[in-house]
């Protein structure tokens, strides 16, 4: 069964720093995707990378996926406040599967202070 | 366009009462997941529907819970004799066969006295 591990869980970051999230996951899975939950609301998707060594970017975030070592990154570049939210990757239980529900890790909890 | 909907956003409950969660999913989507998110243990899984195939109920935690499908369209995720350990948010998603990109709906928040 597939499990999703991230880490660190929390993290504190200063505006203007850079870091990264990792995403392992226990089982092959050709595909890996990335949620932000904001406090008292719901999950927006990020990122769907859908294969090995898929990139993907959106503003100060960038997402990554090497199958081959099953991780998945999440890079943060020169953060700001407005950045401060709970991440979460989640795999596809079925590998290779077009459908079906997700396994999700415990979510990292990013805190921006200025 | 509209994204998933979920009725109620908030729903405050006796012990041992059933209730009744609601989920609108996108329009044209054919797959609709429950999921639900707990302190303790971060987002589960409970159900999946896809078209008019049978359900996916591998992730219901008792037989208390059941969900149906109208139409394809619309769910009802029912809980029987509420527990507090049922207290959580329920958080419905819809997805299109593809690329397994599900959309989230705001979710209701359960608590049960």
């Amino acid at each position: 069964e597939l499990k999703v591990e991230q880490n660190p869980l929390f993290l504190s970051m200063q505006e203007g720093k850079n870091y990264t999230i990792y995403c392992n996951y226990s089982t092959t899975s050709d595909r890996l995707y990335w949620y932000r939950q904001d406090p008292g609301k719901s999950l927006e998707s990020l990122f769907v990378l859908l294969s090995n060594g898929a990139v993907k970017q959106e503003g100060r975030l960038m997402a990554s996926l090497d199958t081959k070592a099953r991780l998945s990154t999440l890079h943060i570049t020169a953060a700001v406040h407005d950045l401060s939210a709970t991440y979460f990757c989640a795999g596809p239980l079925n590998y290779g599967g077009s459908q079906g529900n997700l396994i999700f890790g415990k979510g990292t909890k990013l805190s921006v202070k200025p | 366009g509209a994204g998933v909907s979920q009725s109620p956003s908030n729903k405050v409950t006796e012990k041992g009462k059933d209730v009744e969660l609601r989920c609108d999913p996108i329009s044209g989507h054919t797959a609709l997941y429950w999921y639900r998110q707990s302190l303790g243990q971060g987002l589960e899984f409970l159900i999946y529907f896809q078209g008019n195939s049978a359900p996916d109920k591998s992730g219901l935690p008792s037989d208390r819970f059941s969900a149906e499908r109208t139409g394809g369209s619309v769910s009802t995720l029912t809980i029987q004799r509420t527990q507090q350990e049922d207290s959580a948010v329920y958080l419905c998603a819809s997805g299109k066969v593809g690329n397994n990109e599900q959309f989230f709906g705001p979710g209701t928040r359960l608590t049960v006295l």
